[in-house]
């Protein structure tokens, strides 16, 4: 069975600063789809950006970028310049190709430090 | 356009007593999901429906739980009798096979509290 560990329960980082949060998953399968959601406190699950398992390039959206290192499994989001809003949980997700599930990590809640 | 619709938003009972929570899906997805988010679990998938049909319901805690989505703008999920155990945050997805990659479009949820 797929799993997805995000072994930082918090994190926290200075304003302006950058920030890398870790994820992990096990799969046997080579096309899949990676996923980063926020939840902020007002709870609304807010994608922030996603992989494709075939791309080699890494996804960017602004000032999320992610570290995809297929072989060690490791799917890791990178937050350049840190802002308040970015405070919330951040959850890793796993979607294998022509799955209708996807399948969370239990999160890591990020603190920005004014 | 507006997201999935959730309510209610927050949702305090007593133990015993029959809870249902409700879901409108983004018009036009035709997948919708229920999730319960505790601390000690996460994020819990329960059940999902692929045009209006159940398509997995293993994730289903017990038989007090129920699901339902009688037309495609609609879901219910409902729990009874409810146990102080299922206090929790439900949300409810939606989300189109428009593509592998399409994510879920998460409603904002609601706080249940069983005393």
């Amino acid at each position: 069975a797929q799993t997805v560990t995000q072994s930082q329960p918090e994190m926290s980082v200075q304003e302006a600063e950058t920030v890398t949060l870790s994820c992990t998953y096990d799969t046997s399968e080579s096309d899949y789809y990676l996923f980063w959601y926020k939840q902020p406190p007002s709870r609304q699950m807010i994608l922030v950006i996603r992989q494709e398992a075939y791309k080699q390039q890494n996804a960017t959206e602004n000032r999320f970028s992610v570290n995809f290192q297929k072989a060690a499994k490791s799917f890791s989001l990178k937050i350049s310049d840190s802002q308040l809003g970015d405070a919330a949980m951040y959850f890793c997700a796993y979607r294998r190709y022509r799955d209708d599930k996807i399948i969370f990590g239990k999160g890591t809640r990020l603190h920005i430090l004014p | 356009d507006a997201g999935v619709i959730q309510s209610p938003r927050h949702e305090v009972t007593e133990m015993g007593q029959e809870v249902t929570l409700r879901c409108k899906p983004i018009s036009g997805h035709d997948y919708l999901f229920w999730y319960r988010q505790t601390m000690m679990r996460g994020l819990e998938l329960l059940i999902y429906f692929n045009n209006n049909v159940p398509i997995d319901d293993s994730g289903m805690p017990e038989d007090r739980f129920s699901a339902k989505m009688p037309n495609a703008s609609f879901s219910t999920l409902k729990i009874q009798p409810s146990e102080p155990r299922d206090s929790a945050v439900y949300f409810c997805a939606s989300s189109t096979r428009g593509g592998w990659n399409q994510p879920q479009h998460f409603g904002d949820g609601t706080r249940l509290s069983i005393l």
